[in-house]
């Protein structure tokens, strides 16, 4: 598949454990965020969003925690399954959900061992 | 099947021959963009497009051309294409008037020499 990092953080778990994911952001503008997926030769995939003026949401198996106070962005994931394996982005728009630029974050290399 | 296209996928040529990497949504989407993936930096946007006619510059747009003529399609051409330009772009698009819930294609490796 095709290389989408050199020197990601990485996070090993076995499957079945609960993972999270880190993600610090820069801009205090900033006011709306996404994850994504990207596995190994493919486009990103996206998993949830959340907007600044909640701290919590949550999907299938995911959720999502914003602190704006420290810039901080969090990414839960239930159980985790190999199929889970892949690069996690993180991503911010500081525009809301109807701005055009969205920065996406170096991502994160996320391991599932059986 | 709803999707975003791409072509070329791979694509070698040589430095100052331009060429357009073609992308197309049949999902009547309004947003359109581009992106460049690199090793070690993520992906960094090189321009969008809210709807037909308007475009606008990303965060590394230079070398590169963009047009939305008609609301499916937004091709990224590069006039004369330089060895740093070689990476693996990615075309997006999202049914709301912004950058938001994308919908990736499966990606175009370009490589200049």
């Amino acid at each position: 598949g095709e290389s989408v990092g050199l020197h990601l953080p990485t996070l090993s778990v076995q499957e079945g454990d609960n993972s999270i994911i880190n993600c610090a952001y820069s801009n205090s503008a900033s006011d709306y965020f996404i994850w994504y997926k990207q596995e190994s030769g493919k486009g990103p995939q996206f998993i949830i969003d959340i907007r600044s003026n909640m701290d919590k949401r949550q999907g299938q198996r995911v959720t999502v925690l914003l602190n704006k106070t420290v810039k901080h962005l969090s990414l839960q994931i239930a159980a985790t399954q190999p199929g889970d394996s892949a690069v996690y982005f993180c991503a911010e728009n500081t525009g809301g959900t109807s701005y055009g630029k969205l920065t996406f974050g170096q991502g994160t290399i996320l391991t599932v061992h059986p | 099947e709803a999707q975003v296209t791409q072509n070329p996928r791979y694509l070698i040529t040589v430095t100052g021959k331009k060429l357009t990497v073609t992308c197309s949504q049949n999902m009547n989407h309004e947003y359109m963009s581009w992106y460049r993936q690199d090793p070690g930096l993520g992906l960094r946007q090189i321009y969008y497009s809210m709807n037909v006619e308007v475009t606008d510059k990303g965060d590394v747009p230079e070398g590169y051309k963009v047009s939305r003529k008609e609301k499916r399609n937004f091709p990224l051409i590069l006039e004369s294409p330089s060895p740093n330009q070689t990476s693996l772009y990615f075309c997006a698009s999202s049914p709301f008037s912004g950058a938001n819930v994308l919908t990736f294609g499966a990606g175009s490796r370009l490589t200049v020499l």
